[in-house]
């Protein structure tokens, strides 16, 4: 089966940077997704990684290396309704089973 | 609007009272699939659909049916509802399962309640 870590709670400041790190095992990995989250309401994806090396969208960045079975999720410019739940989710079963971790609940403070 | 649609939205019910949760996409995706959120557990998947009349169990099948039987419906069947299936439930579709990588579009959502 695929396991996934990420941290449960991250707490920064409005305007900081921070990170969200996700480490996984798996078989048959082919990418890395992320989602965010508020208080229950829909996930909405933000990002895939099928190779190494970081992607940028704007604030949110995010980066995978395949070798090391990890990735992390990049917020830059943090502002208050970055407050949310984020989701790592790994790829697997020929490209038609997405897992997801726990989730990282980030907390923006003033 | 491209969309998910889940009903219902909120659902009281009581143990062995079969159910059924609809969901219906309207952006002629090809791959859905049922996901339940517990509180520390995340998103788990229940069952998932490739493309008409193609199923497959997630990890979490036990106690779900599921039937696609148009392209765009992908209903969630409890026979025999029990407490340990409160939970929110999410319905998610995607192109395909490869065709957009990773990139699933979800429902707002179905909480359940049984007692």
């Amino acid at each position: 089966g695929q396991s996934l870590e990420q941290p449960s709670e991250v707490t920064a400041v409005e305007g900081a940077i921070v990170q969200i790190n996700c480490t996984y095992q798996t078989s048959g990995f082919y990418g890395l997704s992320w989602y965010q989250q508020h208080d229950g309401g829909a996930p909405t994806f933000l990002s895939y990684n099928a190779l190494d090396g970081l992607e940028e969208t704007g604030r949110f960045s995010s980066f995978l290396s395949r070798s090391d079975s990890y990735g992390y999720l990049l917020l830059q410019e943090l502002q208050m309704k970055d407050s949310a739940s984020y989701f790592c989710a790994v790829l697997t079963g020929g490209g038609n089973k997405l897992t997801f971790g726990t989730g990282t609940q980030l907390k923006v403070e003033l | 609007e491209a969309q998910v649609t889940q009903n219902p939205r909120y659902l009281i019910t009581v143990t062995g009272k079969k159910l059924t949760v609809t969901c219906s996409q309207n952006m002629n995706h090809e791959y859905m699939s049922w996901y339940r959120q517990d509180p520390g557990l995340g998103l788990r998947q229940i069952y998932y659909s490739m493309n008409v009349e193609v199923t497959d169990k997630g990890d979490v099948p036990e106690g779900y049916k599921v039937s696609r039987k148009e392209k765009r419906n992908f209903p969630l069947i409890l026979e025999s509802p029990s407490p340990n299936q409160t939970s929110l439930y999410f319905c998610a579709s995607s192109l395909s399962g490869t065709g957009a990588p990773g990139e699933l579009f979800f429902g707002e959502g179905s909480r359940l309640t049984v007692l």
